[in-house]
C-alpha cells in the first residue's frame, strides 16, 4: 500500500518568513495529493491540492509543488502570518473508479512567532 | 448547508462497554469515511463507503469494530466491547465522490472525541 513520510514534524518561524513542509510518497500510481490544515482542536480542512498533471499550483500565499519522477511535493507558504500557526498534513492518494483512500502523513506543526 | 454532523462530540465510557458513533454526512455526497486520529498514529482511514457499500475497510482494527451505512445519509461506527487504547477523536467525512472527477475534496466532521476508562 502506500505510504507517505513528511518532514520536519516540528517548524518554527518568524512571522513574514517562508515555512516549507516537504512530502515523500511510495506508491507510482499515485496521482492526487491534498494538503489539510488542522487548527488546535478543530477538524482537517483542505488548503491546497495538487493532481499529478501539473507540476505547480498557487494560491495566494500558499503553493504546492509536485516531482513525480523523485516522488516528493511539497507545500510553500510565504509572508506567514500568526493565523498559519496550525498542524499541516500531507496525503496521497491513486484517485481511480472506486478508491478515494487518502494516505495521511503524519503532520507537520508549524508555529509562526510573532 | 450544515455540513458532516457527528454526534456525540463527547464520550467518556468504561472498557468493556459498546461504544456507537454516528455521521451524518453532507447532503448529495456519495463517499463517507471513517478516520481516527491519535498521537501515535497520525490520522488514520478506518473504513469508506462509495454509494452505502464499504469499499475499503483494511483500516478497520480488528473485529471489535464494525461500521454500517444503512442509507445515504446516516453511517455508524461501533466498538464493542472497548478498550482504553481505543481512546482517540474519530472524524467522519464525506465528498462527492468519483463521479464528479475534477473535485474530490473530503470535508470533515467536528470529531467525537472518545474516552475509554
Amino acid at each position: 500500500g502506500e505510504n507517505v513520510e513528511q518532514h520536519p514534524s516540528t517548524l518554527s518561524v518568524q512571522e513574514g518568513d517562508s515555512a516549507v513542509i516537504k512530502c515523500t510518497y511510495s506508491d507510482s500510481a499515485s496521482n492526487y495529493f491534498p494538503w489539510y490544515k488542522q487548527e488546535l482542536g478543530k477538524r482537517p480542512q483542505l488548503i491546497i491540492d495538487i493532481r499529478s498533471n501539473v507540476g505547480e499550483k498557487k494560491d495566494q500565499r500558499i503553493a504546492v509543488t509536485l516531482n513525480k519522477t523523485a516522488k516528493h511535493f511539497s507545500l510553500h507558504i510565504t509572508e506567514t502570518q500568526p493565523e498559519d500557526s496550525a498542524v499541516y498534513f500531507c496525503a496521497a492518494s491513486a484517485l481511480n473508479f472506486g478508491n478515494e483512500k487518502l494516505t495521511f502523513g503524519t503532520g507537520t506543526r508549524l508555529t509562526i512567532i510573532p | 448547508d450544515a455540513g458532516v454532523i457527528q454526534s456525540p462530540r463527547h464520550e467518556v465510557t468504561e472498557m468493556g462497554q459498546e461504544v456507537t458513533l454516528r455521521c451524518k454526512p453532507i447532503s448529495g455526497h456519495n463517499s463517507l469515511f471513517w478516520y481516527r486520529q491519535t498521537m501515535m498514529r497520525g490520522l488514520e482511514l478506518l473504513i469508506y463507503f462509495n454509494n452505502n457499500v464499504p469499499i475499503d475497510d483494511s483500516g478497520m482494527p480488528e473485529d471489535r469494530f464494525s461500521a454500517k451505512m444503512p442509507n445515504a445519509s446516516f453511517s455508524t461506527l461501533k466498538i464493542q466491547p472497548s478498550e482504553p487504547r481505543d481512546s482517540a477523536v474519530y472524524f467522519c467525512a464525506s465528498s462527492e465522490g468519483l463521479a464528479v472527477i475534477s473535485y474530490n475534496e473530503q470535508f470533515f466532521g467536528p470529531g467525537t472525541r472518545l474516552t475509554v476508562l
